[in-house]
């Protein structure tokens, strides 16, 4: 099944202890990226990677770290959470010239 | 700046009691409209693009429409499982890296 996965689905962590999501995608896609969903504000996108090992900042970037070793994975880093942090995560993939966007199931992260 | 606006916020309609959800941009190099159908505690599913004023695109009781300002997500009809957030999306600017701007949805309830 063709598919976006991501884990954890939920976290509960505390400042500053660092922590990684996971994503990973099944479709051979070369674009893949992270956005966060707060309420009122829709989904913001954090960082995007167009293929492996070339990555660049999205809108609301600050606080984040993305890797792109391989083509299917593509974890986000949080190096020192901040309660500003808690948010509903989703990672999303296509293939580079279409236009429609396969998202995960999303992780929800609660920072105290 | 570029912008994409939902309206109204929330809609609470009867069980065959068609109606029209409103997305409004203002982007520069329009490259693509987007509508999304969001469940709760899951990722965003791909509905339809649209690319150009006049185009329709149809799916069961959906139908999106586009024009030089805004689309509309028609609702015909609509069943108790059409219950959801819908999001519209535009992509924006003419790189193959061009950024997607989503609006905060329109949270859409059926009653039976």
């Amino acid at each position: 099944e063709a598919q976006v996965t991501q884990n954890p689905r939920y976290l509960i962590t505390v400042t500053g202890k660092k922590l990684t999501v996971t994503c990973s995608q099944n479709m051979n896609h070369e674009y893949m990226s992270w956005y966060r969903q707060d309420p009122g504000l829709g989904l913001r996108q954090i960082y995007y990677s167009m293929n492996v090992e070339v990555t660049d900042k999205g809108d609301v970037p600050e606080g984040y770290k993305v890797s792109r070793k391989e083509k299917r994975n593509f974890p986000l880093i949080l190096e020192s959470p901040s309660p500003n942090q808690t948010s509903l995560y989703f990672c999303a993939s296509r293939h580079t010239g279409y236009n429609e966007q396969f998202f995960g199931p999303g992780t929800r992260l609660t920072v105290l | 700046e570029d912008q994409v606006t939902q309206s109204p916020e929330a809609l609470r309609l009867q069980e065959g009691e068609s109606s029209s959800l409103n997305c409004s941009y203002t982007v520069s190099g329009l490259r693509g409209l987007f509508w999304y159908r969001q469940d709760p505690g899951k990722g965003p599913e791909f509905l339809f693009t649209l690319y150009s004023a006049g185009e329709e695109k149809e799916k069961e009781r959906l139908k999106a429409t586009l024009t030089k300002k805004e689309s509309f997500l028609h609702i015909t009809a609509p069943k108790p499982e059409d219950s959801a957030t819908y999001l519209c999306a535009v992509r924006a600017g003419y790189s193959s890296a061009s950024k997607i701007i989503f609006g905060s949805g329109t949270r859409l309830s059926i009653r039976p």
